[in-house]
């Protein structure tokens, strides 16, 4: 199984936003909305942002909104803010009964 | 509150085995399954396996199986990750991470993280 491809790198300013996608294939992203999204700051455990394609757990800013359009979903971030400067990785359930990540991208707030 | 507290740094020889917990408390420790991800230094996720804490079964990504095994204690609520035949491409940190399917399948709580050094 294959990683879902993501950007290495996105940046914007504060204030902006971003946008950061995750492509994979018709046997994961595009088969299933079991697409999920976290967020990683160095040295800790990654945060879970983004469940079910466009859901947000309790706790987590609207700033932040998922979508999918066939084997592509992506994790958008409005109002930028410093603290959002982290590692971003997108993971899918697949045919297999198996799970992907992404390779990661790194968000840099300028 | 949920809370997945795994075992301390490890440091192996190549060829070793290591063995790395992870303790469940706050919830039905049996109601909800358990991943295995892996993150080698200045490197992204991956996804090493998954266990049924209620049977017991595991499914493993292709790439590790014959090499880890997942098992789980449940007098203790605690499942293990073990890593067989040790290389430094292993050198990694492990986290545990829960299985939400509440959450359409999402990992929706986090260990703290296991550093494994594999080195001669």
């Amino acid at each position: 199984q294959s990683a879902l491809t993501q950007p290495a790198s996105v940046s914007g300013s504060p204030g902006q936003s971003i946008t950061i996608s995750c492509t994979g294939t018709s046997s994961d992203v595009g088969a299933y909305n079991y697409v999920s999204w976290y967020q990683q700051h160095p040295g800790k455990a990654p945060k879970l942002m983004i469940y079910d394609v466009t859901k947000r757990p309790s706790g987590v800013s609207n700033r932040f909104s998922g979508s999918k359009s066939g084997n592509t979903a992506s994790l958008t971030i409005s109002g930028l803010q410093a603290e959002d400067e982290a590692d971003y990785y997108c993971t899918s359930y697949t045919s297999s009964s198996t799970w992907v990540f992404g390779g990661g991208t790194k968000l840099t707030v300028l | 509150q949920v809370q997945l507290v795994q075992s301390g740094a490890e440091v192996k020889k190549p060829g070793a085995s290591v063995k790395v917990s992870c303790k469940a408390s706050g919830y039905t420790f049996t109601s909800y399954y358990m991943h295995w991800v892996r993150q080698a230094p200045g490197q992204g996720l991956e996804w090493m396996g998954i266990i049924n804490p209620s049977g017991g079964d595991t499914t493993y990504a292709q790439k590790f199986q014959g090499r880890v095994t997942m098992t789980r204690d449940t007098s203790t609520s605690t499942v293990y990750m073990e890593v067989s035949s040790l290389r430094s491409e292993d050198t990694a940190v492990y986290y545990c991470a829960r299985l939400d399917w509440g959450l359409a399948g999402s990992f929706d709580y986090w260990g703290q993280g296991t550093l494994v050094t594999v080195s001669s």
